[in-house]
Protein backbone atom coordinates (compact mmCIF):
# COMPACT_ATOMS: atom_id res chain seq x y z
CA UNK A 1 0.00 0.00 0.00
CA UNK A 2 0.82 3.39 0.24
CA UNK A 3 1.69 5.80 2.84
CA UNK A 4 -0.58 8.90 4.30
CA UNK A 5 0.59 10.62 7.21
CA UNK A 6 -0.90 13.01 9.50
CA UNK A 7 -0.59 14.48 12.67
CA UNK A 8 -2.48 13.22 15.84
CA UNK A 9 -4.00 15.72 17.44
CA UNK A 10 -5.52 19.34 17.02
CA UNK A 11 -7.07 21.73 19.53
CA UNK A 12 -8.82 24.48 18.19
CA UNK A 13 -11.44 26.73 20.42
CA UNK A 14 -14.98 26.98 19.71
CA UNK A 15 -15.05 29.63 16.43
CA UNK A 16 -11.73 29.22 15.25
CA UNK A 17 -10.59 27.85 12.42
CA UNK A 18 -9.18 24.13 12.44
CA UNK A 19 -6.53 23.23 9.96
CA UNK A 20 -5.71 19.31 9.33
CA UNK A 21 -2.61 18.66 7.08
CA UNK A 22 -2.17 15.22 5.44
CA UNK A 23 0.89 13.89 3.04
CA UNK A 24 0.64 11.40 0.74
CA UNK A 25 2.97 9.49 -1.70
CA UNK A 26 1.27 8.12 -5.20
CA UNK A 27 1.85 10.75 -7.27
CA UNK A 28 -1.15 8.94 -9.56
CA UNK A 29 -3.67 9.49 -7.25
CA UNK A 30 -6.72 10.09 -8.70
CA UNK A 31 -9.22 11.34 -5.69
CA UNK A 32 -8.03 12.51 -2.06
CA UNK A 33 -10.57 11.96 0.72
CA UNK A 34 -11.31 13.35 4.03
CA UNK A 35 -13.01 11.37 6.10
CA UNK A 36 -15.03 11.82 9.79
CA UNK A 37 -15.34 9.54 12.35
CA UNK A 38 -17.46 10.72 15.70
CA UNK A 39 -17.28 9.08 18.86
CA UNK A 40 -18.59 5.16 18.38
CA UNK A 41 -19.31 5.29 14.60
CA UNK A 42 -17.86 4.76 11.71
CA UNK A 43 -16.21 6.81 9.06
CA UNK A 44 -18.48 8.73 6.73
CA UNK A 45 -17.20 10.84 3.74
CA UNK A 46 -16.87 14.24 4.25
CA UNK A 47 -15.24 15.69 1.08
CA UNK A 48 -13.13 14.11 -1.63
CA UNK A 49 -11.26 16.17 -4.03
CA UNK A 50 -10.13 15.32 -7.93
CA UNK A 51 -6.40 15.37 -8.19
CA UNK A 52 -6.47 18.41 -11.05
CA UNK A 53 -8.06 20.82 -8.83
CA UNK A 54 -6.32 22.84 -6.49
CA UNK A 55 -8.69 24.05 -4.17
CA UNK A 56 -12.79 23.00 -3.26
CA UNK A 57 -14.90 24.58 -0.95
CA UNK A 58 -17.86 23.06 0.23
CA UNK A 59 -19.90 25.47 2.95
CA UNK A 60 -17.41 25.13 6.18
CA UNK A 61 -15.08 23.25 4.47
CA UNK A 62 -12.43 24.37 2.27
CA UNK A 63 -9.76 21.26 0.47
CA UNK A 64 -6.62 22.22 -0.29
CA UNK A 65 -4.72 19.92 -2.28
CA UNK A 66 -1.06 20.83 -3.69
CA UNK A 67 0.07 18.06 -5.96
CA UNK A 68 3.81 19.18 -6.18
CA UNK A 69 4.53 18.49 -2.51
CA UNK A 70 1.90 15.96 -2.62
CA UNK A 71 0.41 18.14 0.21
CA UNK A 72 -3.89 18.10 1.46
CA UNK A 73 -5.10 20.00 3.91
CA UNK A 74 -8.89 20.33 5.47
CA UNK A 75 -9.52 23.77 6.54
CA UNK A 76 -12.53 23.97 8.93
CA UNK A 77 -14.41 27.61 9.51
CA UNK A 78 -16.01 28.62 12.15
CA UNK A 79 -15.22 24.96 14.18
CA UNK A 80 -18.20 24.16 16.31
CA UNK A 81 -18.37 21.33 19.37
CA UNK A 82 -20.13 19.17 16.75
CA UNK A 83 -16.62 19.19 14.61
CA UNK A 84 -15.16 16.84 17.44
CA UNK A 85 -14.03 13.93 15.68
CA UNK A 86 -11.48 12.05 13.93
CA UNK A 87 -10.66 13.24 10.64
CA UNK A 88 -9.09 10.58 8.18
CA UNK A 89 -7.40 12.00 5.19
CA UNK A 90 -6.96 8.52 2.78
CA UNK A 91 -6.07 8.01 -1.10
CA UNK A 92 -6.93 6.09 -3.65
CA UNK A 93 -4.22 4.34 -6.05
CA UNK A 94 -4.66 1.63 -8.58
CA UNK A 95 -3.65 -2.37 -6.61
CA UNK A 96 -3.54 -3.76 -10.22
CA UNK A 97 -5.39 -5.45 -12.63
CA UNK A 98 -8.17 -2.55 -13.00
CA UNK A 99 -8.59 -2.12 -9.21
CA UNK A 100 -8.36 0.58 -6.68
CA UNK A 101 -7.81 0.74 -2.87
CA UNK A 102 -7.92 3.32 -0.05
CA UNK A 103 -5.11 3.84 2.02
CA UNK A 104 -6.24 5.79 5.22
CA UNK A 105 -4.06 7.64 7.45
CA UNK A 106 -3.98 7.10 11.24
CA UNK A 107 -6.04 10.00 11.91
CA UNK A 108 -6.41 13.42 13.74
CA UNK A 109 -8.31 13.62 16.63
CA UNK A 110 -9.65 17.53 16.42
CA UNK A 111 -10.72 18.35 20.03
CA UNK A 112 -12.81 21.75 20.54
CA UNK A 113 -12.68 24.21 23.26
CA UNK A 114 -15.91 25.71 24.29
CA UNK B 1 -29.26 5.48 1.97
CA UNK B 2 -26.67 2.91 2.07
CA UNK B 3 -26.87 1.00 4.90
CA UNK B 4 -24.12 -1.36 6.19
CA UNK B 5 -24.76 -3.55 9.21
CA UNK B 6 -22.38 -5.21 11.27
CA UNK B 7 -24.21 -8.19 13.55
CA UNK B 8 -22.27 -6.57 16.94
CA UNK B 9 -21.28 -3.58 18.19
CA UNK B 10 -19.61 -5.20 21.38
CA UNK B 11 -18.07 -9.06 21.38
CA UNK B 12 -16.14 -10.40 24.28
CA UNK B 13 -14.53 -13.46 23.52
CA UNK B 14 -11.84 -16.07 25.00
CA UNK B 15 -8.39 -16.72 23.66
CA UNK B 16 -8.49 -19.78 21.07
CA UNK B 17 -12.33 -19.48 20.12
CA UNK B 18 -13.46 -19.21 16.53
CA UNK B 19 -15.27 -16.03 15.93
CA UNK B 20 -17.36 -14.72 13.16
CA UNK B 21 -18.24 -10.70 12.49
CA UNK B 22 -20.74 -10.06 10.04
CA UNK B 23 -21.33 -7.08 7.56
CA UNK B 24 -24.10 -6.74 5.37
CA UNK B 25 -25.08 -4.01 3.06
CA UNK B 26 -28.35 -3.00 1.27
CA UNK B 27 -27.11 -1.01 -1.61
CA UNK B 28 -26.06 -3.82 -4.23
CA UNK B 29 -22.39 -2.92 -4.16
CA UNK B 30 -19.95 -5.44 -5.30
CA UNK B 31 -17.09 -4.52 -3.46
CA UNK B 32 -16.38 -4.87 0.71
CA UNK B 33 -13.49 -4.28 2.87
CA UNK B 34 -12.56 -5.47 6.88
CA UNK B 35 -10.48 -3.24 8.39
CA UNK B 36 -9.52 -2.76 11.84
CA UNK B 37 -8.97 0.50 13.98
CA UNK B 38 -6.29 0.52 16.53
CA UNK B 39 -5.01 3.96 18.29
CA UNK B 40 -2.58 5.53 17.24
CA UNK B 41 -2.47 2.96 13.50
CA UNK B 42 -5.51 4.29 11.83
CA UNK B 43 -7.42 1.95 8.99
CA UNK B 44 -5.73 -1.06 8.36
CA UNK B 45 -6.75 -3.25 5.28
CA UNK B 46 -7.30 -6.76 6.40
CA UNK B 47 -9.27 -8.09 3.62
CA UNK B 48 -11.20 -7.20 0.70
CA UNK B 49 -13.64 -8.62 -2.20
CA UNK B 50 -14.35 -7.60 -5.36
CA UNK B 51 -17.05 -10.36 -5.86
CA UNK B 52 -18.99 -13.10 -4.56
CA UNK B 53 -16.59 -15.92 -3.64
CA UNK B 54 -13.70 -13.25 -4.16
CA UNK B 55 -11.02 -12.36 -1.90
CA UNK B 56 -8.47 -10.70 -1.65
CA UNK B 57 -5.79 -10.27 1.14
CA UNK B 58 -5.05 -6.90 2.19
CA UNK B 59 -2.24 -5.37 4.07
CA UNK B 60 -2.94 -7.65 7.43
CA UNK B 61 -4.39 -10.92 6.82
CA UNK B 62 -2.63 -13.45 9.13
CA UNK B 63 -4.63 -14.55 11.67
CA UNK B 64 -7.99 -14.00 9.50
CA UNK B 65 -9.92 -15.09 7.04
CA UNK B 66 -12.90 -14.13 5.34
CA UNK B 67 -16.23 -15.61 3.46
CA UNK B 68 -18.04 -14.03 0.95
CA UNK B 69 -21.19 -16.47 -0.39
CA UNK B 70 -23.30 -13.85 -0.63
CA UNK B 71 -23.09 -10.00 -2.99
CA UNK B 72 -24.68 -8.15 0.50
CA UNK B 73 -22.75 -10.30 3.41
CA UNK B 74 -18.92 -10.49 3.92
CA UNK B 75 -17.89 -12.31 6.89
CA UNK B 76 -14.66 -12.07 8.92
CA UNK B 77 -13.74 -15.00 11.00
CA UNK B 78 -11.10 -15.10 13.19
CA UNK B 79 -9.99 -18.98 13.44
CA UNK B 80 -8.50 -18.91 17.03
CA UNK B 81 -8.60 -15.51 18.34
CA UNK B 82 -6.03 -14.30 20.23
CA UNK B 83 -5.46 -10.96 22.98
CA UNK B 84 -3.39 -9.23 20.03
CA UNK B 85 -6.96 -9.37 17.91
CA UNK B 86 -8.39 -6.76 20.62
CA UNK B 87 -9.23 -3.65 17.93
CA UNK B 88 -12.43 -2.41 16.87
CA UNK B 89 -13.30 -3.87 13.62
CA UNK B 90 -14.98 -1.91 10.63
CA UNK B 91 -16.79 -3.24 7.40
CA UNK B 92 -17.22 -1.43 4.04
CA UNK B 93 -18.68 -1.33 0.65
CA UNK B 94 -18.37 0.28 -2.47
CA UNK B 95 -20.01 0.57 -5.89
CA UNK B 96 -17.44 -0.99 -8.53
CA UNK B 97 -16.66 1.34 -11.70
CA UNK B 98 -17.57 4.15 -9.56
CA UNK B 99 -14.76 6.64 -10.12
CA UNK B 100 -15.36 7.96 -6.98
CA UNK B 101 -15.22 5.05 -5.42
CA UNK B 102 -16.42 6.51 -1.83
CA UNK B 103 -16.77 3.32 0.84
CA UNK B 104 -19.70 3.60 3.11
CA UNK B 105 -18.78 2.19 6.75
CA UNK B 106 -20.80 0.21 9.43
CA UNK B 107 -20.73 1.20 12.77
CA UNK B 108 -18.18 -1.25 13.67
CA UNK B 109 -17.59 -3.87 16.28
CA UNK B 110 -15.30 -3.70 19.53
CA UNK B 111 -13.83 -6.72 20.35
CA UNK B 112 -12.06 -7.88 23.32
CA UNK B 113 -10.26 -11.43 23.16
CA UNK B 114 -9.64 -12.52 26.83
Amino acid sequence: GEDVEQSLFLSVREGDSSVINCTYTDSSSTYLYWYKQEPGAGLQLLTYIFSNMDMKQDQRLTVLLNKKDKHLSLRIADTQTGDSAIYFCAEKWDSGAGSYQLTFGKGTKLSVIP
Amino acid sequence: DVKVTQSSRYLVKRTGEKVFLECVQDMDHENMFWYRQDPGLGLRLIYFSYDVKMKEKGDIPEGYSVSREKKERFSLILESASTNQTSMYLCASSLAGEHLDTQYFGPGTRLTVL
